[in-house]
């Protein structure tokens, strides 16, 4: 069974702080590892798609990395409108299965 | 009017009730799926539908009973509900073909309450 989880629950951080999240998974055969932020009352919003071990993709004050067993979101200098909530989720086998998500990350960035 | 589109914002039923939930994309996409996402859980895939054929059900409680009568459109009707079953309920279509690995494309979602 497929699975994925993600740490810490919670982080809060002061404005500038730069910090990671961590999400490990035990998939047989992974064929794409998805990174999703989601703001209270929406749905999540894409962010990454990291398919095989050592990628990398930067977007704005985020970064993902990926190796065989876990991907991190490093968030650098970051400031109150990054504060959400972080999905990681990832896609296995070979069927029509659609993702695998873990619990999430609640980040907040206090000013 | 662009993306994925979910109405009602928010629902309250009682659990003789029957309702639908309904979705609409704008996107020109091939799949779309059924997601219920309650607290402290992981989201978790209900139905999927690949050019408007089912393809995936999860296990899913025959009080939830999904249409998709063409690939715009995705339809979640609903009896005799649990009130367990409150949740914020999700809409999201990708691309490809469901299983394509295509990223997913989320509406704002329906918060059910089950009285």
């Amino acid at each position: 069974e497929d699975q994925v989880t993600q740490s810490p629950e919670a982080l809060r951080l002061q404005e500038g702080e730069s910090s990671s999240l961590n999400c490990s998974y035990t998939v047989s055969g992974l064929r794409g590892l998805f990174w999703y932020r989601q703001d209270p009352g929406k749905g999540p919003e894409f962010l990454f798609t990291l398919y095989s071990a050592g990628e990398e993709k930067e977007k704005e004050r985020l970064k993902a990395t990926l190796t065989k067993k876990e991907s991190f979101l490093h968030i650098t200098a970051p400031k109150p409108e990054d504060s959400a909530t972080y999905l990681c989720a990832v896609q296995a086998g070979g069927g029509a299965d659609g993702l695998t998500f873990g619990k999430g990350t609640h980040l907040i960035i206090q000013p | 009017e662009t993306g994925v589109t979910q109405t009602p914002r928010h629902l309250v039923m009682g659990m003789t009730n029957k309702k639908s939930l309904k979705c609409e994309q704008h996107l020109g996409h091939n799949a779309m799926y059924w997601y219920k996402q309650s607290a402290k859980k992981p989201l978790e895939l209900m139905f999927v539908y690949s050019l408007e054929e089912r393809v995936e059900n999860n296990s899913v409680p025959s009080r939830f009973s999904p249409e998709c009568p063409n690939s715009s459109h995705l339809f979640l009707h609903l009896h005799t509900l649990q009130p367990e079953d409150s949740a914020l309920y999700l809409c999201a279509s990708s691309q490809g073909a469901a299983g394509t690995n295509e990223k997913l494309f989320f509406g704002s979602g329906t918060q059910l309450s089950v009285l």
